[in-house]
């Protein structure tokens, strides 16, 4: 079984520059969310994609946005980089239907200066 | 709105101590309970999890968490905590029909040899 991987593991970005995060999801599992984990906070949830959509978002502006492609695998992108968006991006996989069980990625660990 | 509370910020023990992390959230309607936790250099993990049913779950490790409805509680124990369990510790919550979990701020927990 294939845990979730996400990649960069690192990433330094200029104020105003846009960026994209990558997800794999656990193997047989279909439903993706991302996280946002400032330092010393939980994560906040950002949206999660099931079928290719956009099932549910948190208290993000439109700039963060994503994508699922067919073989559920995921993407994060946020445009216009503010300082506050400095943070660990979490992946999370589960199956439909028993998505509170989430199994995590390591993160990304983005820096906007 | 929904929020959850975790009590201690910090907890520092020694070996063979008795742990109890508290957990409190604001939803009065139907409720799924998580305690999840991130070893050093790891990425986070579910420690355990209540849906419904008897109201004392056991996790991995030895961890136990008691729901109680009346308190707005899911708090975590363990009898003898172990150096091994140093970690941070978050509880988090899914309420009613919405798709995201709502975390604690964390718990960080030092275990002295």
């Amino acid at each position: 079984e294939t845990g979730v991987t996400q990649s960069p593991t690192h990433l330094i970005k200029t104020r105003g520059q846009q960026v994209t995060l990558r997800c794999s999801s656990q193997s047989g599992h279909n439903t993706v969310s991302w996280y946002q984990q400032a330092l010393g906070q939980g994560p906040q949830f950002i949206f999660q994609y099931y079928r290719e959509e956009e099932n549910g978002r948190g208290n993000f502006p439109p700039r963060f946005s994503g994508l699922q492609f067919p073989n559920y695998s995921s993407e994060l992108n946020v445009n216009a980089l503010e300082l506050d968006d400095s943070a660990l991006y979490l992946c999370a996989s589960s199956l439909w239907g028993a998505s509170y069980e989430q199994y995590f990625g390591p993160g990304t660990r983005l820096t906007v200066t | 709105a929904q929020s959850v509370s975790q009590h201690n910020h910090h907890v520092i023990l020694s070996e063979a101590a008795s742990l109890e992390l508290g957990c409190n959230y604001s939803y009065g309607g139907t409720v799924n309970l998580f305690w999840y936790v991130q070893y050093p250099g790891q990425h986070l993990q579910l420690l355990l999890k209540y849906f419904s049913g008897d109201p004392l779950v056991k996790g991995i490790k030895g961890f136990e968490a008691e729901f109680i409805k009346s308190k707005f509680s899911f708090n975590l124990r363990k009898p003898s905590v172990q150096w091994s369990d140093t970690a941070e510790y978050f509880c988090a919550v899914n309420a009613g029909n919405n798709r995201k979990l709502i975390w604690g701020l964390g718990t960080s927990l030092a275990v002295n040899p």
